[in-house]
């Protein structure tokens, strides 16, 4: 199946710092979507990414369609203590809805 | 506008038996996908339903199994139960089967198999 690569594996950052996180993958895909999970809980959709070069923010929260249809990034700006938890990265090679996820990053925010 | 809902949330079970997972997904969401969760192999794609017809398969034994029935509502089966198949989970709708479409999580089912 498809590769995706997600990094960084974790971080741990001070409140009020930025974030950035990207994933890579081996093939092109038409759409990109990146999710946050918490403990025992589904995924939630944060952003959704159709188009190369498309910038999408949702408040905070910041993601682009790479020019070469290979990756994907997310950037959290000013994080805050309730923005802990693990960041997917999911893409979408052709119809079908099956979707490739990343391996995540868990974020910690320390106050 | 009720999210994607899994019953049950958790469940026990003993090698060897079988399980059934249900799905309801959002409200006029007529695909709906299942992914197993585990620590060590993350977000693993089972399968996809669409007009109560599966679409795609991911690379898993024939002992995993569902169907969607003509409300949109999806049901998966597990078989003879081993150990590895304790996992979260997770059943997710969209719109269509098409690209460009947005996929909806539920909470999930924690499966434990002792």
């Amino acid at each position: 199946g498809q590769q995706l690569n997600q990094s960084p594996q974790s971080m741990f950052i001070q409140e009020g710092e930025d974030v950035s996180m990207n994933c890579t993958s081996s093939s092109i895909f038409n759409t990109w979507l990146w999710y946050k999970q918490d403990p025992g809980e589904g995924p939630v959709l944060l952003i959704a990414l159709y188009k190369a070069g498309e910038l999408t923010s949702n408040g905070r929260l910041t993601a682009q369609f790479g020019i070469t249809r290979k990756d994907s990034f997310l950037n959290i700006s000013a994080s805050i203590p309730s923005d802990v938890g693990i960041y997917f990265c999911a893409g979408q090679v052709d119809t079908g809805n099956q979707f490739y996820f990343g391996t995540g990053t868990s974020l910690t925010v320390i106050p | 506008k009720a999210g994607v809902t899994q019953t049950p949330r958790y469940l026990i079970k003993t090698r060897g038996q079988q399980v059934t997972l249900s799905c309801s997904p959002i409200s006029g969401h007529r695909s709906v996908s299942w992914y197993q969760q585990t620590p060590g192999q993350g977000l693993q794609f089972l399968f996809e339903y669409f007009s109560e017809t599966q679409r795609n398969k991911g690379n898993f034994p024939g002992r995993f199994s569902g169907r969607q029935f003509s409300n949109s509502r999806s049901e998966m089966n597990v078989s003879t139960l081993e150990l590895g198949d304790s996992a979260l989970y997770l059943c997710a709708s969209s719109l269509t089967d098409r690209t460009n479409e947005k996929l909806f999580f539920g909470s999930g089912t924690q499966l434990s198999v002792l």
